[in-house]
């Protein structure tokens, strides 16, 4: 079953402006992986973040966990026309390399 | 970084016939790989884990006699859907586990359409 669950479902912004979605999970884990999907496309890795960790950034990506409530949230700052895009957390768990995905948010960034 | 390769990247076919989708870790070994299926917009479930050597772990759910998974070699695994069906129809991801990096690279994709 679906581990993960992320709100919101769709997104609709104005570039330049950021854009937050979250995600909850259900279950321990080991780490918390965010990706990004292109309409029709695989999956591009953006972020890794531990269970031992609260704070991530890369870019203009800041990821965040909470282990005790058992979310996460990813903050796209000074958005893009080019992050247009779905995006979905994963929750890693025995070896981490065995994903659970969440429903994902659908992100659309107008000029 | 490390690439994985689908093939075919799209395939229409008949009901009933069976369609071979493969997955290639192009510049590493993957002692393991795992297979997704993708309905329109909607998440990645998780199908089954293809390990080198030994039989494939398929999720709940998963039918083994319907989704062969063979990976038969440290950079290839291969799904076959059996005797397609229309509800057969959708995305098929597959990803591939970099163990001396510990990263999960993703295929592109295969799209899957049974008429």
């Amino acid at each position: 079953s679906q581990q993960g669950e992320e709100d919101p479902q769709a997104l609709s912004i104005q570039e330049g402006e950021n854009a937050t979605m979250n995600c909850s999970y259900k279950t321990s884990i080991n780490n918390l992986q965010w990706y990004r999907q292109n309409s029709g496309r695989g999956l591009v890795h953006l972020i890794l973040i531990r269970s031992n960790e609260r704070e991530k950034h890369s870019g203009r990506l800041r990821v965040t966990l909470d282990t005790s409530k058992k979310s996460s949230s990813l903050l796209i700052t000074a958005s893009r026309a080019a992050d247009t895009a779905s995006y979905f957390c994963a929750t890693g768990r025995g070896g981490g390399n065995k994903l659970t995905f969440g429903t994902g948010t659908q992100l659309k960034v107008e000029l | 970084g490390a690439v994985v390769s689908q093939h075919p990247s799209w395939v229409i076919c008949k009901s009933g016939t069976s369609v071979k989708i493969e997955c290639r870790s192009l510049d590493f070994q993957a002692t393991t790989m795992f297979w997704y299926r993708q309905f329109p917009k909607q998440s990645l479930m998780l199908m089954a884990t293809s390990n080198e050597g030994s039989k494939a772990t398929y999720e709940q759910g998963v039918e083994k006699d319907k989704f062969l998974i063979n990976h038969a070699s440290l950079t290839l695994s291969t799904l076959t859907v059996t005797s397609a069906h229309p509800e057969d129809s959708s995305f098929y991801i597959c990803s591939a586990w970099e163990g001396w990096v510990g990263e999960l690279f993703f295929g592109e994709g295969s799209r899957l359409t049974v008429l």
